[in-house]
């Protein structure tokens, strides 16, 4: 089993629809997750960041974490074509030595259709 | 502004040939980072250093070498001992070495051989 398991699409939307993206693993070690937006032929562009169960807020995007079923989620409401990019999950443990590496699911390819 | 630089954009090596790849942040991050990504593969760790004239390598170091003589300065050089050396190069920094900062990344710079 992987450690991180993303969907890698493609997924397709309307302009405006509700955009729900996911990654599970396998690590308990685990404790903080990032969301990564990959516009094509760019670095990765940090969304979110969030290290406890439950929900964060930033504008559009909500992150939800939940550690007891080793599940996260990016939603993106009224979704727009400038969302369409790569969305990358990433984790990472807390303790010792190995909080430097960041452990990545391979992307979900996002397009919203005006 | 602060951020990562990478260059060049686009590089291409010929066979038995070294080249180097530039990162240079002005973000005052203790800690870099290169990543290799290819398709369907997600991100893959080649080297970090978390503190200047200390490297380490990650998961696929081989064919590849760093220095960390600067700061700001954390170069990839991919030596001809790498088979398969085409490939999306990101650089990455983090405030605090051993800190659970996120990662934030340059925009990259793509290799093919000629």
């Amino acid at each position: 089993q992987k450690e991180v398991e993303q969907d890698p699409g493609p997924l397709s939307v309307p302009e405006g629809a509700i955009v729900s993206l996911n990654c599970t693993y396998s690590n308990s070690a685990f404790q903080y997750f990032m969301w990564y937006r990959q516009y094509s032929r760019k670095g990765p562009e940090l969304l979110m960041y969030t290290y406890s169960s439950g929900n964060k807020e930033d504008g559009r995007f909500t992150a939800q974490v939940d550690k007891s079923s080793k599940y996260i989620s990016l939603f993106i409401r009224d979704s727009q074509p400038s969302d369409s990019a790569t969305y990358l999950c990433a984790m990472t443990e807390i303790s010792g030595g190995s909080n430097y590496k960041l452990t990545f699911g391979k992307g979900t390819l996002l397009t919203v259709n005006p | 502004d602060g951020g990562i630089t990478q260059s060049p954009k686009y590089l291409f090596r010929k066979e038995g040939q070294n080249v180097t790849l530039s990162c240079e942040q002005n973000l005052n991050h203790d800690a870099m980072y290169w990543y290799r990504q290819d398709p369907g593969q997600g991100l893959r760790l080649i080297y970090y250093s978390q503190i200047v004239n200390d490297f380490q390598k990650g998961d696929i170091a081989e064919g590849y070498s760093v220095s960390r003589e600067k700061k700001e300065s954390f170069p990839l050089t991919v030596t001809s001992a790498q088979k398969n050396p085409t490939a999306f190069y990101l650089c990455a920094s983090k405030r605090g070495g051993r800190s659970n900062q996120p990662q934030h990344f340059g925009d990259g710079t793509r290799l093919s051989i000629l």
